[in-house]
C-alpha cells in the first residue's frame, strides 16, 4: 500500500484478555518494526522483523507479548493476558531494507498506530 | 545506561530564535543516525538523516560526531511550526540492525 496501516486504531479491552494488533507494512518493504509509546514518554524498541531471518525479540518486555510476520508483509502483535499497564500506542513502522550504513533504504516509516486501553 | 539518550527539555524559544538539541549513543557500532519529529498524537516522521560531514536542511543543520558519539540538531529561525518533540534516532550494527529512538526533546516556540 502506499503508507503503513494499523489496525484498529483503538481498541478497549479488559484486564485478563487477549489482543491482536495488525500492521501492514509498505509494499516491498523488508523490514517491519514495533514499538510501544506510553503517554508522554518515548518509543519502546519490541521487535523487529528483517526478510526471512530471525526476528529480534530482545525488546518484548514479557513472554505474554509475541509478534509474527506472514509471508515477509503483514505482521500481527498479540498481547496475551492484558494488565493495565500494556495501554500504550503500539506503533508499526517499515523500511525498505535494515542495516545500510547511510542510506536512506533502513529510513523509518511509521503507521498511526493502535492506541490500546487496558481497563 | 540509556542506549540513546536526549534532553526531555522542554525548550522554549521565541519565534526567530537559534535552538540546539543534542544526543549521545552507548553503541560505538551504530551505523546511521537520524532526526525524527513527533508532533503531538501523530507518529514519528524523518526530518532528516545524519551524515558524517554534516549536513543541512534548509533551517536545519546536524552534525554527527563518532568519537564522542554525539548527535546535534541546530533549528535557525526558529517558527511557531516548529514547536513538537524532536527523536534521535540509531539504527545498531552489531549482531543486527536495530533501530533504537530517544525519548524525544520538546521545542515549544512562542510568537
Amino acid at each position: 500500500g502506499a503508507g503503513v496501516s494499523q489496525s484498529p486504531s483503538n481498541k478497549v479491552t479488559e484486564k485478563g484478555k487477549d489482543v491482536e494488533l495488525r500492521c501492514d507494512p509498505i509494499s516491498g518493504h523488508t523490514a517491519l518494526y514495533w514499538y510501544r509509546q506510553s503517554l508522554g514518554q518515548g518509543l519502546e524498541f519490541l521487535i523487529y522483523f528483517q526478510g526471512n531471518s530471525a526476528p529480534d525479540k530482545s525488546g518484548l518486555p514479557s513472554d505474554r507479548f509475541s509478534a509474527e510476520r506472514t509471508g515477509g508483509s503483514v505482521s500481527t502483535l498479540t498481547i496475551q493476558r492484558t494488565q493495565q499497564e500494556d495501554s500504550a500506542v503500539y506503533l508499526c513502522a517499515s523500511s525498505l531494507l535494515a542495516g545500510q550504513a547511510f542510506s536512506g533504504a533502513n529510513v523509518l516509516t511509521f503507521g498511526a498506530g493502535s492506541r490500546l486501553t487496558v481497563l | 545506561r540509556k542506549e540513546v539518550e536526549q534532553d526531555p527539555g522542554p525548550f522554549n524559544v521565541p519565534e526567530g530564535a537559534t535552538v540546539a538539541f543534542n544526543c549521545t549513543y552507548s553503541n560505538s557500532a551504530s551505523q546511521s543516525f537520524f532526526w525524527y519529529r513527533q508532533d503531538c498524537r501523530k507518529e514519528p516522521k524523518l526530518l532528516m538523516s545524519v551524515y558524517s560531514s554534516g549536513n543541512e536542511d534548509g533551517r536545519f543543520t546536524a552534525q554527527l560526531n563518532r568519537a564522542s558519539q554525539y548527535i546535534s540538531l541546530l533549528i535557525r529561525d526558529s517558527k511557531l511550526s516548529d514547536s513538537a518533540t524532536y527523536l534521535c534516532v540509531v539504527n545498531s550494527g552489531t549482531g543486527g540492525f536495530k533501530t533504537i529512538f530517544g525519548a524525544g526533546t520538546r521545542l515549544f516556540v512562542k510568537a
